[in-house]
């Protein structure tokens, strides 16, 4: 693996039921990042984790779940899917989230369709 | 609240320059970043600010006053690889990243 990977690629998901979208990164990042990306919209903040053990709540966290049990994987989990879901999601990881030059790097995305 | 303001959609000719400004009001500064994001790809880091003035990178160049709340992206010498979307981010008071919508490059021939 080199960089963050990010599982599935695709999803199509009925209303209703539960997704865990898989983040993974090998460069032993402290922090991590899930972002959603629609159209005409920035990239919008979902959930935050700035070290393993702990997580933080973004701009649009309702609806989604995170854990941060290592310094490797970052899962985003939606409960209980709705179309307004549907979106291309992002992970993120950058070495520090409490610095000034604060690099992020991608994933290359997962894009969800919630029917 | 915060915001960031960049143009939607901007064309340009191959070989010339194209200049893309970005214009925030943040709570807070530690730092705006550019991205160049291809259609159907991720993100991927072109530049940082932090302090005001001019920072050059090849081709890319990005330009930075905090007090007037404004930078622009600088590409000269365009190529057809260069037609993508760029963004603007700022790194608030909290350290998070505030994005603006992108601004789509049309590259023409």
């Amino acid at each position: 693996i080199a960089g963050i990977t990010q599982a599935p690629t695709s999803q199509i998901l009925a209303a209703g039921r539960r997704m865990t979208l898989r983040c993974t990164q090998d460069m032993r990042h402290n922090a991590m990042y899930w972002y959603r990306q629609d159209l005409g919209l920035g990239l919008r903040l979902i959930h935050y984790s700035n070290t393993a053990g702990t997580t933080g709540k973004g701009e649009v966290p309702d609806g989604y779940s995170v854990s941060r049990a290592n310094t490797d994987d970052f899962p985003l989990t939606l409960a209980s899917a709705v179309p307004s879901q549907t979106s291309v999601y992002f992970c993120a990881s950058s070495d520090s989230s409490q610095s000034s030059y604060n690099e992020q790097f991608f994933g290359p995305g997962t894009r969800l369709t919630v029917l | 609240g915060q915001n960031i303001d960049q143009p939607t959609e901007m064309t340009a000719t191959e070989g010339a320059i194209v200049q893309i400004n970005c214009t925030y009001q943040t709570s807070g500064f530690n730092g705006l970043f550019w991205y160049q994001q291809h259609a159907g790809e991720a993100p991927t880091f072109l530049s940082y600010n932090v302090l005001d003035g001019l920072e050059e990178k090849g081709r890319f160049s990005s330009f930075l006053s905090r007090s007037k709340g404004y930078s622009y992206l600088l590409l000269k010498e365009l190529q057809m690889k260069d037609s993508a979307s760029y963004l603007c981010a700022v790194l608030d008071s909290n350290y998070q990243l505030i994005w603006g919508a992108g601004t789509k490059l049309i590259i023409k021939p």
